[in-house]
C-alpha cells in the first residue's frame, strides 16, 4: 500500500459525460501527479500540481483539467468523453516539487470505461 | 527530450533462471532512470533508481540495473527468477533537474515458468 488513495475504483460512463476522479496524496507529500496508462497511448504523464499550483504540463487535453485544493487532494476532471478516454488513470504523489528527485509514489488507479 | 524504448514486450523465463530486461534511453541531457514494476490490477512501485554516482544501482526483490552510458542502456536484471516477480515492469526516465515529468516505456510482461 503506497499510502495514495484513488477514488473511484472503476468508472464507467457514456460518451459526451463528464467524469471527475479523485485522488488523495501521501501523509506530508506536497506534489499530485496524474498518468494515463491506456492500450494505445501507453502510460502518459499529464499534469503535475505541488501545494495548489500547477507545476508541470505534459499530454493533457483541452477537454482535461484539473485541480489542487488546500487539503492537498486533487481531482481530474474529464468532459465531453469519447471512447478513446477509456483508460487507466492514475495519481502519483511525492513530497516535494519534483526540482529534487523525489520518488513518486502510485496510487492503485481509475479505471474509466467509456462506452 | 527524452524517450524510452523496451526491448520485448513479453518477457517468459523459468523459475530460478536469470531475468533480463532491456530498457535504452535518449536523453540530452544526463537522465535520472527508473524501473517500475506493476502487479496486475495494482498501482506501479518503484523497484529502483539511477540518480549520478555508482552505476550498479540495488533495488527491492533482488532486482538490479546498471547504467551503462557509452550503451545509453538501464536493463534490468535479477540472478534467479521467481514466480512472485510475474508482472509488468516499466523504464522510465526524467531529466536530471526536472523531477516532474517521468517519461515511461511501453513496458515488458514477464512471465515466470515453474
Amino acid at each position: 500500500d503506497s499510502g495514495v488513495t484513488q477514488t473511484p475504483k472503476h468508472l464507467i460512463t457514456a460518451t459526451g459525460q463528464r467524469v471527475t476522479l479523485r485522488c488523495s496524496p501521501r501523509s506530508g507529500d506536497l506534489s499530485v501527479y496524474w498518468y494515463q496508462q491506456s492500450l494505445d497511448q501507453g502510460l502518459q504523464f499529464l499534469i503535475q500540481y505541488y501545494n495548489g499550483e500547477e507545476r508541470a504540463k505534459g499530454n493533457i487535453l483541452e477537454r482535461f483539467s484539473a485541480q489542487q485544493f488546500p487539503d492537498l487532494h486533487s481531482e481530474l476532471n474529464l468532459s465531453s468523453l469519447e471512447l478513446g478516454d477509456s483508460a487507466l488513470y492514475f495519481c502519483a504523489s511525492s513530497v516535494g516539487s519534483g526540482l529534487r528527485l523525489d520518488t513518486q509514489y502510485f496510487g492503485p488507479g481509475t479505471r474509466l470505461t467509456v462506452l | 527530450a527524452q524517450s524510452v524504448t523496451q526491448l520485448g514486450s513479453h518477457v517468459s523465463v523459468s523459475e530460478g533462471a536469470l531475468v533480463l530486461l532491456r530498457c535504452n534511453y535518449s536523453s540530452s541531457v544526463p537522465p535520472y532512470l527508473f524501473w517500475y514494476v506493476q502487479y496486475p490490477n495494482q498501482g506501479l512501485q518503484l523497484l529502483l533508481k539511477y540518480t549520478t554516482g555508482a552505476t550498479l544501482v540495488k533495488g527491492i526483490n533482488g532486482f538490479e540495473a546498471e547504467f551503462k552510458k557509452s550503451e545509453t542502456s538501464f536493463h534490468l536484471t535479477k540472478p534467479s527468477a521467481h514466480m512472485s516477480d510475474a508482472a509488468e515492469y516499466f523504464c522510465a526516465v526524467t531529466l536530471s533537474g526536472s523531477a516532474r515529468q517521468l517519461t515511461f516505456g511501453s513496458g515488458t510482461q514477464l512471465t515466470v515458468l515453474p
